[in-house]
Formats: structure tokens, C-alpha cells, sequence
């Protein structure tokens, strides 16, 4: 099992680009989520997901989309990316909601 | 949601006893209470979680009090690879994880 990947590791962006942070795993995991952890504090969740075809928001919604497509697969989308969205992102899986999750190693983003 | 508080650091010996506290007196009683950890550039790790009972696994053990407005994380013998960022955090049916501030654990060689 290569358990929860998340790609790319690092990335920059210029103000007001696009792109998008893949997250996949490959425990069959029904739920699925997205937090930021900026510098000295702890996570926060963006959006998440029980199931293919249903996504809810978290505490920090604004500037960030989902999709869930596959049970596998769960993408965030930058719609436009700005200085406060700098932070890394960790996406995380569990078999179901009130059982341990799994988190991915992180993607270090940068926006200037 | 409910909130935890948890002291900001603490340091100990190697393979000493580490007794992490978290009071949570506004917990409900469909609130589990889970520990994860965070060492440095990596992602959270799941420690434990418990809802009424005292818990063990191979990483810890967690003692809930009677009324589960508090309980206490236990590393029985603390390793160098122990050092990091422990989470005391909430979860209600909603399923989601609130991360506080945590607390750094320190451990001296």
C-alpha cells in the first residue's frame, strides 16, 4: 500500500494562477479531506469528502474547489491563487468518518 | 465545537514517562476524544482515540476521567523519535478534526 500520496511536493505560483494539489490513496477509504497548516499553528480543515460524489466545506472554504469523482481520487483546485493561500496542505483519509485518518506527507505552497 | 486546552511544551528523559494533559469540559456525550501527533515536516500521525474507557495500542495509552471533562495522554517510554507536535482534539458526528495549538514534546537524551 503507498497509503495517502499527495503531488506535487513543492510548488510556486504567481498571484492569480491556477492549479490544482492531487491527493490519492489507495485504502478503499470512504472519507476524505483537505486541511492548510500555516507556520506555528495547528491544521485546518478546507473541505472534505464522504464519499465519491459528495463533498462538503470545512473552516476555510474561500479560494479552494473540490471534486470527488473516484473513490481514490480527491483533487484541490486554486481558483486564483493569492499571498494568503502560501501554506502547506495535507490531505487525509479515513475507512470511515469517526476512525483514525491518514495523512498524506504535504505539499509546500508558495504564492508570490 | 468543542475545544481543548493543552499545555504549550514539555521535556522529558528518554525512556521515561511522558503524561500529556487535555481538559475538555465543554466535551458532549457523542464527542470522541483523539490524539495525534506531528513530527517535524511530516504530515499528523493517529495516536489513539477513546470515548469513555481507558484505551491502549502499541504507541500509548489514554486515561479518560470519570466525567470526560479531561484526560491524558501516556507515552510509557519516551524515544528520541517521540519528539513532536501532540494534538488533543475533538470529534463529534460531524467527523471532522478541529487542530488546536498543541503541544511540543521535548525529550532529553
Amino acid at each position: 500500500n503507498a497509503g495517502v500520496t499527495q503531488t506535487p511536493k513543492f510548488q510556486v505560483l504567481k498571484t492569480g494562477q491556477s492549479m490544482t494539489l492531487q491527493c490519492a490513496q489507495d485504502m478503499n477509504h470512504e472519507y476524505m479531506s483537505w486541511y492548510r497548516q500555516d507556520p506555528g499553528m495547528g491544521l485546518r480543515l478546507i473541505h472534505y469528502s464522504v464519499g465519491a460524489g459528495i463533498t462538503d466545506q470545512g473552516e476555510v472554504p474561500n479560494g479552494y474547489n473540490v471534486s470527488r469523482s473516484t473513490t481514490e481520487d480527491f483533487p484541490l483546485r486554486l481558483l486564483s491563487a493569492a499571498p494568503s493561500q502560501t501554506s502547506v496542505y495535507f490531505c487525509a483519509s479515513s475507512y470511515a468518518g469517526l476512525y483514525e485518518q491518514y495523512f498524506g506527507p504535504g505539499t509546500r505552497l508558495t504564492v508570490t | 465545537d468543542a475545544k481543548t486546552t493543552q499545555p504549550n511544551s514539555m521535556e522529558s528523559n528518554e525512556e521515561e514517562p511522558v503524561h500529556l494533559p487535555c481538559n475538555h469540559s465543554t466535551i458532549s456525550g457523542t464527542d470522541y476524544i483523539h490524539w495525534y501527533r506531528q513530527l517535524p515536516s511530516q504530515g499528523p500521525e493517529y495516536v489513539i482515540h477513546g470515548l469513555t474507557s481507558n484505551v491502549n495500542n502499541r504507541m500509548a495509552s489514554l486515561a479518560i476521567a470519570e466525567d470526560r471533562k479531561s484526560s491524558t495522554l501516556i507515552l510509557h517510554r519516551a524515544t528520541l523519535r517521540d519528539a513532536a507536535v501532540y494534538y488533543c482534539i475533538l470529534m463529534s458526528n460531524d467527523y471532522k478534526l478541529s487542530f488546536g495549538a498543541g503541544t511540543t514534546v521535548t525529550v532529553r537524551a
